[in-house]
């Protein structure tokens, strides 16, 4: 069974500090792609990254970045001095091919205080 | 410009009552999705068409039914609506082909009274 599993229900920090948003994933797959979405209080799902399975090398977006550890089965995001405009809710998803039906986890609020 | 639109974006009728959603997109793709995300904001997948063929029919009451008259539009009717029905219903794309990122519309809040 395919499942992901996002341990943070509700994380608050204060502006300009690291947050990093924890991800699980379980498959059974060899190959499967990690996604993380973003969902700002105005409600839009918002695409950030995509990963596949064979790829495990870190990503760096400007002050976002992605560790992808497959001997943990976790795809981690951090972001880096966090604004006030990084409130929302994240959320990790996994494909496991088939018919690109994305799983998602149950999603992490981030709340970020000036 | 938009990539993937949603009409309506709220919605709000009284159980029994008959609804539909309509979604459209502009990016060529051959393959949309509704997904449901309940009060929780939990997101789980209902539906996904390729080329206007049903591909994924998620565990979903027969009430909910999806048409897609063409590639470029899927639309969401739902009979008997019931209070736990009230969520917001997303629409998405994606080009052809696994793993690919799914574009998302604004999303539609159905509240069922």
């Amino acid at each position: 069974a395919q499942k992901v599993t996002q341990a943070q229900t509700e994380i608050s920090v204060v502006e300009k500090e690291d947050v990093t948003l924890d991800c699980v994933y379980e498959t059974r797959d060899t190959t499967y792609y990690l996604f993380w979405y973003k969902q700002p209080p105005s409600g839009e799902l918002v695409f950030l990254i995509r990963r596949n399975s064979f790829d495990e090398q870190n990503e760096i977006s400007g002050r976002y970045s992605w560790n992808f550890q497959k001997s943990t089965s976790s795809f981690n995001f951090t972001i880096t001095a966090s604004q006030v405009v990084d409130s929302a809710v994240y959320f990790c998803a996994l494909s496991t091919g088939g018919y690109n039906k994305l799983i998602f986890g149950a999603g992490t609020r981030l709340a970020v205080h000036p | 410009d938009t990539a993937v639109s949603q009409t309506p974006k709220y919605l709000v009728t009284q159980m029994g009552n008959d609804k539909s959603i309509k979604c459209e997109q502009n990016l060529g793709h051959d393959t949309m999705y509704w997904y449901k995300q309940d009060s929780k904001k939990f997101l789980k997948i209902m539906f996904s068409y390729n080329n206007k063929e049903l591909i994924i029919n998620e565990t979903v009451p027969n009430r909910f039914s999806p048409k897609s008259p063409d590639k470029a539009h899927l639309n969401l009717h739902i009979n008997s609506l019931e209070l736990g029905d009230s969520a917001v219903y997303f629409c998405a794309s994606s080009p052809t082909g696994v793993y690919n990122e799914q574009f998302f519309g604004p999303g539609t809040r159905l509240t069922v009274l």
